[in-house]
C-alpha cells in the first residue's frame, strides 16, 4: 500500500527516558513534517524537511531531534522524556506545497 | 502568526441532514486544504483548494476558497453515520518569507450524526 506509516503506535515510558518515532513515506514525496496533536487535537507544526533538508523548525524544545536519512524516512529522537511531551505525534508528507498525507500517528503517554 | 477561526466547534445532526462549517483567518492563505480525522486515526485530506474563489466538490462534499482569501467553508450534503469525526480546515500561506510551507489548523469541527 502507498502510504504514511510510522512506528511505534502506541509508546508508554517513564520521565527522563529518551525515545525515538519512525516515519516512512513511499509516496515520492519530496517533503516530511513531524506534527504534535495535544489532548484538544490542536494539530501544531514541529519540524518539516525537504529533500533531507531543515525548513521548518518551530519552538520546539532542543530536546526534539529529527534526522531524515533519506527522503522517504523522517525520524523523531526525544531526550529526556517530561510529562507534557504526552500528545500523538503525527509524521506526513507532501510533494512541494501540496496538501499533507498524515500517518496513523505516535500516541506518547509519559509517566 | 496567522490564526485560523474554524466554526462551529461542534455539531450533532440527523442523518440526512446538510452540514456547513467555516473557518476564517487574520492574514492571506494561498491553499486551504480540508482534512477529517477519525478516532484513533491521523488526517485524512478531504480536498484542496489552490485559487481564490475556486469550488471543488468530492462526493457529497463542497468546498469553496473564499474571495478575499481569508475564509473557506466546507458543506457536506446528506450526512450519514460514517460521516462522524473531527473536520479541520487548514491554510497556507503564499511562498516566500518566514511562513513558507507552515500549515496552519484550525481547532476542528466534532461532527456526531444521529442515525
Amino acid at each position: 500500500d502507498t502510504a504514511v506509516s510510522q512506528t511505534p503506535k502506541y509508546l508508554v515510558t517513564q520521565m527522563g527516558n529518551d525515545k525515538s518515532i519512525k516515519c516512512e513515506q513511499n509516496l515520492g514525496h519530496d517533503t516530511m513534517y513531524w506534527y504534535k496533536q495535544d489532548s484538544k487535537k490542536f494539530l501544531k507544526i514541529m519540524f518539516s524537511y525537504n529533500n533531507k533538508e531543515l525548513i521548518i523548525n518551530e519552538t520546539v524544545p532542543n530536546r526534539f531531534s529529527p534526522k531524515s536519512p533519506d527522503k522517504a524516512h523522517l525520524n523523531l529522537h526525544i531526550n529526556s522524556l517530561e510529562l507534557g511531551d504526552s500528545a500523538v505525534y503525527f509524521c506526513a508528507s507532501s510533494l512541494g506545497r501540496t496538501g499533507r498525507y498524515f500517518g496513523p500517528g505516535t500516541r506518547l503517554l509519559v509517566l | 502568526g496567522q490564526q485560523l477561526n474554524q466554526s462551529p466547534q461542534s455539531m450533532f445532526i440527523q442523518e440526512g441532514e446538510d452540514v456547513s462549517m467555516n473557518c476564517t483567518s487574520s492574514s492571506i492563505f494561498n491553499t486551504w486544504l480540508w482534512y477529517k480525522q477519525d478516532p484513533g486515526e491521523g488526517p485524512v485530506l478531504l480536498i484542496a483548494l489552490y485559487k481564490a474563489g475556486e469550488l471543488t466538490s468530492n462526493g457529497r462534499l463542497t468546498a469553496q476558497f473564499g474571495i478575499t482569501r481569508k475564509d473557506s467553508f466546507l458543506n457536506i450534503s446528506a450526512s450519514i453515520p460514517s460521516d462522524v469525526g473531527i473536520y479541520f480546515c487548514a491554510g497556507q500561506p503564499r511562498a516566500g518569507g518566514t511562513s513558507y510551507g507552515k500549515l496552519t489548523f484550525g481547532q476542528g469541527t466534532i461532527l456526531t450524526v444521529h442515525p
